[in-house]
């Protein structure tokens, strides 16, 4: 069965930062594209970052591009959100997701990010 | 960017009712890479249809999804209880990928 709980998540001010993690079991996590997506407090997804199998492309929405980094270590069954220069509209729930291509068909259960002063 | 409009934004209606949900695109989605999602509250979402038609494992055979190009639809043909929930509907063939703002089917 596969498994993606995330962690990392909490309170942060404005302009700080925080790393978020994904631990993978039940797969070949390997094989999977990686996504972060994230759903704003009564609010609809957004999709946020992509990283390729081996790490060697990845993507990222507009409004984050420049401040989030994606990363993964394939050795360890990771997946990584660097987040920095966070702002009050990065505040969600950060969803960890995955698939064999760009079809997320898998999910974590979320870590809630809260960026306020 | 593909911009995805979901319509309506809230469907009421009854168990054993059917619900049509449409999800329309602001460019064509290229090889209909169009997928379904249904999100219970304070769960993750989880996956209906991709290809704009095939159902994912284990989902039961009253859900339907249709359509190509711009212009899909979902298809509840006998809502049961577990049903109601926030359909979202997201198209992954090109970067950035994009979600509809979400169809809530409701209770009436």
């Amino acid at each position: 069965e596969v498994q993606l709980v995330e962690s990392g998540g909490g309170l942060v001010q404005p302009g700080g930062s925080l790393r978020l993690s994904c631990a993978a079991s039940g797969f070949t996590f390997s094989s999977y594209w990686m996504n972060w997506v994230r759903q704003a407090p009564g609010k609809g997804l957004e999709w946020v970052a992509n990283i390729k199998q081996d790490g060697s492309e990845k993507y990222y929405v507009d409004s984050v591009e420049g401040r989030f980094t994606i990363s993964r270590d394939n050795t360890k069954n990771s997946l990584y959100l660097q987040m920095n220069s966070l702002r009050v509209e990065d505040t969600a729930v950060y969803f960890c997701a995955g698939g064999e291509g760009w079809l997320v068909t898998s999910w974590g259960q979320g870590t809630l990010v809260t960026v306020s002063s | 960017e593909i911009v995805l409009t979901q319509s309506p934004g809230t469907l009421s209606l009854s168990p054993g009712e059917r619900a049509t949900l449409s999800c329309r695109a602001s460019q064509t989605v290229r090889k209909n890479y169009l997928a379904w999602y249904q999100q219970k509250p304070g769960q993750a979402p989880s996956l209906l249809i991709y290809g704009a038609s095939i159902r994912a494992t284990g989902i039961p055979d009253r859900f339907s999804g249709s359509g190509s190009g711009t212009d899909f639809s979902l298809t509840i043909s006998r809502l049961e209880p577990e049903d109601f929930a926030v359909y979202y509907c997201q198209q992954y063939a090109d970067s950035p990928l994009t979600f509809g703002q979400g169809t809530k089917v409701e209770i009436k």
